[in-house]
């Protein structure tokens, strides 16, 4: 079966700090991955998504990124985290077209 | 600009009565509609998904779907407290490249 890796859970990192979080999914190919965030009491917010290895598409100008070195892992990441980057960010995945997102278990990010 | 529009809630909910969720939306070429409960602090979990009109069940849990009216809806029935949750309704976007676009969740609380 498919599963979904995040990490870490929980990150505390000050202003103008970098930022690399990391996603993984086994148990299948080629999935499309996302990257989301949910600010406190809002809904979710696509920021990247990818259909193939080094092919990303930014959904919301910002001053993070997205990569995708390998076909199952996906990586966000910033040069300089600003107060209004703290969030909830969620890594999904999901292979072919019409077909549901499963999301990872989330990194809770507070910007100090 | 796709929209999916939910009421934020709270829709509070006696025990073992039938909690209703609506969701309408804006786009009328998706085609694959998904469900999420969210619990506080967690990430969100797929509980249903409908790609054809009418009803699909599954446990306690219905999904609707009405093409023509543009809404799609979740039943639980035989509410229980442990389904107090924010309910994620989720649209593809076709011509996105299938990317969901996410409501704002309804909050919904059993009380026992």
């Amino acid at each position: 079966s498919q599963t979904i890796h995040q990490w870490p859970a929980t990150l505390v990192q000050p202003v103008g700090s970098p930022l690399s979080l990391e996603c993984t999914v086994e148990g299948t190919s080629n999935p499309n991955l996302y990257w989301y965030r949910q600010a406190a009491g809002r809904g979710l917010q696509l920021l990247f998504y990818s259909v193939g290895i080094g092919q990303i598409s930014s959904e919301v100008p910002q001053n993070l990124s997205a990569s995708r070195p390998q076909d199952r892992q996906f990586i966000l990441s910033s040069k300089k985290l600003l107060l209004s980057d703290s969030g909830f960010y969620l890594c999904a995945w999901s292979v072919g077209n019409n077909q549901p997102q499963h999301f990872g278990d989330g990194t809770r990010l507070s910007i100090l | 600009q796709k929209e999916v529009e939910q009421n934020s809630g709270p829709l509070s909910v006696p025990e073992g009565a039938i909690a209703s969720l609506n969701c309408t939306y804006s786009d009328r070429g998706s085609q694959s509609f998904f469900w999420y409960r969210q619990y506080s602090g967690k990430s969100p979990e797929l509980i249903m998904f409908i790609y054809s009109n009418g009803d699909k069940e599954d446990g306690r849990f219905t999904a609707q779907l009405n093409k023509a009216s543009q809404y799609v809806s979740l039943l639980i029935r035989d509410s229980q407290p442990s389904d107090s949750a924010t309910y994620l309704c989720a649209v593809n976007d076709k011509a996105a490249g299938n990317k969901l676009t996410f409501g704002g969740g309804t909050r919904v609380l059993v009380k026992p």
